[in-house]
This record gives C-alpha cells, structure tokens and sequence, in this order.
C-alpha cells in the first residue's frame, strides 16, 4: 500500500526566506505527483502537478521536483510571503486516486 | 469557467441520521472522486465515479455510497451516520485518466455529526 510522508509537519519563516518542503513515498509505481495547497477549512487549490517522466515543474515562485527512483519530492518555495501560509499537501497519483500525506503547515512571519 | 462546485456548504446531523453531499465537476470532466479529510488528517480516498458507475473503492464501509448522473454530478451518501464521521468532504473532478491531468478540488462540505 502506498504511503506518503511529509517532512516537517509545521514550519516557521521570517517573510523572504527559501524554503524546501519534503515529501516522500513507498511505491515508485505512480502515474504523477500533484501538489496542493490549503488554507483553514477550505478545500484544496492545485499547484503544481508532475507527470511521472517529468522531474520538475514551476509555476512563479513555486518548483516541485520529482525522483521516482528514491520515491521523493520537494516542492521548493522562492522569497517566502506572509499570503503563503497555509498547509501543503502533496498527493501521489496511482491507480484511479491519490495517496495524501499528512501536510506542511506553513507559517511565514512578517 | 466554473470549478467544482460542492453542496452544502457545511452540515449538522445527528448521530444515526443520513446525509447526501452533491458535487458539481468542472466542465469538462467526466469523473468525479470523493475523499474524507478529518482534522489534521490528510484526504483519504472514499470512491470514484466514472460513466455513471464505481470504478474504485477505498477502505470505507458500505454505509458509505454514490451516485453519478448523465450530466457527470455525484452524490455521496451516508447511512447511520456516528460521530467519526465528522469531517470535511472534498469532490474532485478529472478527465478519463488520473495519469494525464490529475484533480481539480472543490471546497468541501463540513459535516459535523452530534
């Protein structure tokens, strides 16, 4: 059974910090990796979506990459802002559903 | 071009009562996938719909069940609700293959069972 893990569970940044969110998962037999974001309450807003013969994709300040092989991913977040904090989710594609991690709650500090 | 579209918004039932959640999809799409997301959990899968039929099914109980209409719309049904069924319901929506264009989320009903 697929299981996926993100690391760290919560995070803490001063506003313009880099930072590396991490995701890991067991079965390297996936279509596509999708992260997402979410705020308090509310459902979830699609950021970056990689297909499983792609490594990376970018979207503004946003890059995930993908490793099939070592069964992981980042998702890489360029001179952090107060609007980005949220929990990030990433979600591995296998089958007909996808496999959740727990999230990354971020907090970026003004 | 309209998202998912998930109603209501957020609901109370009482423990044993039952409940339907309906989803709207994107245009475009044609399947629709249900999760349950409990607080500080991540969204486990319930089931997916596809060409008005199941074509997968979490680790959920049978009280847990589904419907797709001609125009691609879903509900979700729960029979005998209990407490542990509180959560947030998420739909999503996508075209044929996970594989090629992954999900698209609606915002979710709360379901809060007393």
């Amino acid at each position: 059974k697929q299981e996926v893990t993100q690391i760290p569970a919560a995070l803490s940044v001063p506003e313009g910090e880099n930072l590396v969110l991490n995701c890991s998962f067991t079965d390297s037999a996936i279509y596509n990796l999708q992260w997402f974001r979410q705020d308090p309450g509310k459902g979830l807003t699609s950021l970056l979506l990689i297909q499983s013969s792609q490594r990376e994709q970018t979207s503004g300040r946003l890059n995930a990459s993908l490793d099939k092989s070592s069964g992981r991913s980042t998702l890489y977040i360029a001179a952090s802002q107060p609007g980005d904090s949220a929990t990030y989710l990433c979600a591995a594609g296998a089958g007909n559903q996808f496999y959740f991690g727990t999230g990354t709650s971020l907090t970026v500090i003004p | 071009d309209a998202g998912v579209t998930q109603s209501p918004t957020h609901l109370i039932k009482t423990r044993g009562q039952q409940v339907t959640l309906r989803c709207s999809p994107k245009s475009g799409h044609d399947t629709v996938s249900w999760y349950q997301q409990a607080l500080g959990q991540g969204p486990q899968f319930i089931f997916q719909y596809y060409e008005e039929e199941e074509r997968q099914r979490g680790n959920f109980p049978d009280r847990f069940s589904g419907h797709q209409f001609p125009n691609y719309s879903s509900e979700l049904n729960v029979n005998a609700l209990l407490l542990g069924d509180s959560a947030l319901y998420l739909c999503a929506s996508s075209w044929a293959s996970l594989a090629n264009y992954g999900y698209t989320f609606g915002s979710g009903t709360r379901l809060t069972v007393v």
